[in-house]
């Protein structure tokens, strides 16, 4: 059974940075491209960020290209978001999501973590 | 590229059956996937390819369309089945972008 489980959302300050992270087990995990989706409280499912399964692809939605970088480390079966200059905009939970695609991205999503909460305020 | 779910409230019966209308902006083909949460659950899959259940789908579940228009059936609705639907279009990369969800609620 694949197990997705986020974790590193807290309260932080407008400006701020934060590092997500997402342990991934019971899957080939250096086999599957990974993406970072978000939810703002109450509001629908945004894509922020994905990376290809070897790592050397890196894609980002236009709200956060510049501010956000996505990694992944395949001998630990962990993929990270580094999120710097935290605005207000950014409050969301935060999901990591699988591809199913095998080396290859479909750009779908088939399994999902439960998700870490951030919040930016003062 | 806009995804546009309609309606955004479905009341419907149990036993009943919903269908659920997702339009996109452009054309997406058929590279167009539905989700189903649950409050306080990550979503999950239930469609992908517009049409193709994903694994452990009850057949109850069913997708059609292709191009700008697209629905989501579901036939004889059972309680599990109220939640929030979201559609995915990924024909356009890196901007995929989800549907605002359609709440399917008890009548």
């Amino acid at each position: 059974e694949v197990q997705l489980l986020e974790s590193g959302g807290t309260l932080v300050q407008p400006g701020g940075s934060l590092r997500l992270s997402c342990a991934a087990s019971g899957l080939t995990f250096s086999s599957h491209a990974m993406s970072w989706v978000r939810q703002a409280p109450g509001k629908g499912l945004e894509w922020v960020s994905a990376i290809s399964a070897s790592g050397g692809s890196t894609y980002y939605a236009d709200s956060v290209k510049g501010r956000f970088t996505i990694s992944r480390d395949n001998s630990m079966n962990t993929l990270s978001l580094q999120m710097n200059s935290l605005r207000a905009e950014d409050t969301a939970v935060y999901y990591c999501a699988k591809d199913p695609g095998i080396t290859g991205m479909t750009r779908h999503f088939d399994d999902w973590g439960q998700g870490t909460l951030v919040t930016v305020s003062s | 590229i806009v995804m546009t779910q309609s309606p955004a409230t479905l009341s419907v019966s149990p036993g009943e059956r919903a269908t659920l209308s997702c339009r996109a902006s452009q054309t997406v083909s058929s590279n167009l996937a539905w989700y189903q949460q649950k409050p306080g659950q990550a979503p999950r899959l239930l469609i992908y390819g517009a049409s193709t259940r994903a694994t452990g789908i009850p057949a109850r579940f069913s997708g059609s369309g292709s191009g700008t228009e697209f629905t989501l059936s579901i036939s004889s609705l059972q309680s599990e089945d109220f939640a929030v639907y979201y559609c995915q279009q990924y024909n356009y990369w890196p901007a995929l972008a989800f549907g605002g969800g359609t709440k399917v609620e008890i009548k």
